[in-house]
């Protein structure tokens, strides 16, 4: 069964600032996606960028970017010049691949607070 | 841009009594999901359909829970009695093909009293 790992349950940056939100999945498979998602306060799911794990090139979204390792099954998320609206609720999702239709798992999240 | 719609975005009921929940999926997807979130816990898959059945479910979806697409737009999760530990944000979404992603709903927020 494919696991997400997020270590990190809480993080702060200040505006503007670069900030890395880490994660971590267990998968036997080697073709794959994996998925960054933001819940604001509103509390609605917002995809923020998804990454194919045959592509060698990390996805890039304007300022959010990933750092896809493979072999290391790690997959964090970047996120530069942050922004007050940047505060939210990050989960990592993984699709199940044993999963006819792609159930997707979900990692514990981080909350990031971007701060004045 | 095509959203996913859920109605409604509030919903307070008994413990005990029926609730539907409903979703307008993406016009064009093909799979549909239902997931939920227990105040500060993760997301949790429930189900999934296509082809107008349950593709797979998951242990939290038991009898108490059903789903169908009455009429090809509309996207429905019913809960036959709800009890209090059913309090908790549910989130529909929908996809069009495998390995794209989903895209969710922004939620319905169920409270159980």
């Amino acid at each position: 069964a494919q696991t997400v790992t997020q270590s990190q349950p809480e993080m702060s940056v200040q505006e503007a600032e670069t900030v890395t939100l880490s994660c971590t999945y267990d998968t036997s498979e080697s073709n794959y996606y994996l998925f960054w998602y933001k819940q604001p306060p509103s509390r609605q799911m917002i995809l923020v960028i998804r990454q194919e794990a045959y592509k060698q090139q990390n996805a890039t979204e304007n300022r959010f970017s990933v750092n896809f390792q493979k072999a290391a099954k790690s997959f964090s998320l970047k996120i530069s010049d942050s922004q007050l609206g940047d505060t939210a609720m990050y989960f990592c999702a993984f699709p199940d691949r044993g999963s006819t239709l792609g159930r997707l798992y979900f990692g514990r999240g981080t909350q990031l607070t971007v701060w004045p | 841009e095509p959203e996913v719609t859920q109605t409604p975005s509030h919903q307070v009921t008994q413990m005990g009594q029926e609730v539907i929940l409903r979703c307008v999926p993406i016009s064009n997807h093909l799979y549909f999901y239902w997931y939920r979130q227990i105040l500060g816990q993760k997301v949790e898959f429930l189900v999934s359909f296509y082809n107008n059945e349950i593709s797979e479910k998951s242990e939290i979806f038991d009898d108490q829970f059903s789903v169908e697409r009455p009429d090809g737009s509309n996207f429905t999760l019913k809960i036959r009695s709800t009890k209090l530990e059913d309090s908790a944000m549910y989130f529909c979404a929908s996809r069009d093909r495998q390995g794209t992603e989903a895209f969710f709903g922004q939620g319905t927020r169920l409270t159980v009293v």
